[in-house]
């Protein structure tokens, strides 16, 4: 069954300080990986990544996927308390439906 | 241009009892998804509508079930209530004849089963 595992479950940072967060999966044709920010209800859309290697960069977030390994990594640098939230990462299934495999989140807290 | 919207916010019913949630999707958007996420989880799927019909299903019970309307919003509904359908319930839109894979989230509906 298709799997995606995020890492680790929880961090807290100071402000300034640089992170990174870990996505792996475990999916039959794999399409594409999403991360997506969640501060109180909606996830909203960061990056998607479809070719490994290719870093996906918006502005102190960025992104970039390893297809060999399976895993993609999100990089947040100079946190910010804005960036607390939960960072999804999913991956798009086989197929054209769209139907996205999430891993439970990694909760972030940036301290002032 | 108006996101994807959701309603009502909250909602609070007892074990049993049925349950119909509401959803827009983004304009311009055909495809709307349904996930169901647990406190302290990641969402999961539950099923996909699209051209009226329900195109994929996740894991679970026949007592979800769904619909979408010819202006492509859409209606989560579920029967006999148990605890454990205590959730955020999200609505996604998507575009099917472009990259299917970016879909939109609602802000969700936050359902309290008692």
């Amino acid at each position: 069954e298709d799997k995606v595992v995020q890492s680790p479950l929880s961090l807290v940072v100071h402000e300034g300080d640089t992170v990174t967060l870990n996505c792996s999966y475990e999916v039959t044709n794999f399409r594409s990986l999403l991360w997506y920010k969640q501060e109180k209800k909606a996830p909203t859309f960061l990056f998607m990544l479809t070719s490994s290697g290719i870093e996906k960069k918006s502005g102190r977030l960025s992104s970039i996927l390893d297809k060999k390994e399976l895993f993609s990594i999100l990089n947040i640098t100079a946190t910010q308390t804005g960036d607390s939230a939960v960072y999804l990462c999913a991956d798009h299934a086989s197929g054209n439906t769209g139907k996205l495999i999430f891993g439970q989140g990694t909760t972030l807290q940036v301290k002032p | 241009d108006a996101g994807v919207t959701q309603s009502p916010t909250h909602l609070i019913k007892t074990r049993g009892q049925q349950v119909t949630l509401r959803c827009s999707p983004k304009s311009g958007h055909d495809t709307v998804s349904w996930y169901q996420q647990a406190l302290g989880q990641g969402p999961q799927f539950i099923f996909q509508y699209y051209e009226e019909e329900e195109r994929q299903r996740g894991n679970f019970p026949d007592r979800f079930s769904g619909h979408q309307f010819p202006n492509y919003s859409s209606e989560l509904n579920v029967n006999a209530l148990l605890l454990g359908d205590s959730a955020l319930y999200l609505c996604a839109s998507s575009l099917a004849g472009g990259r299917a894979n970016e879909q939109f989230f609602g802000p969700g509906t936050r359902l309290t089963v008692l």
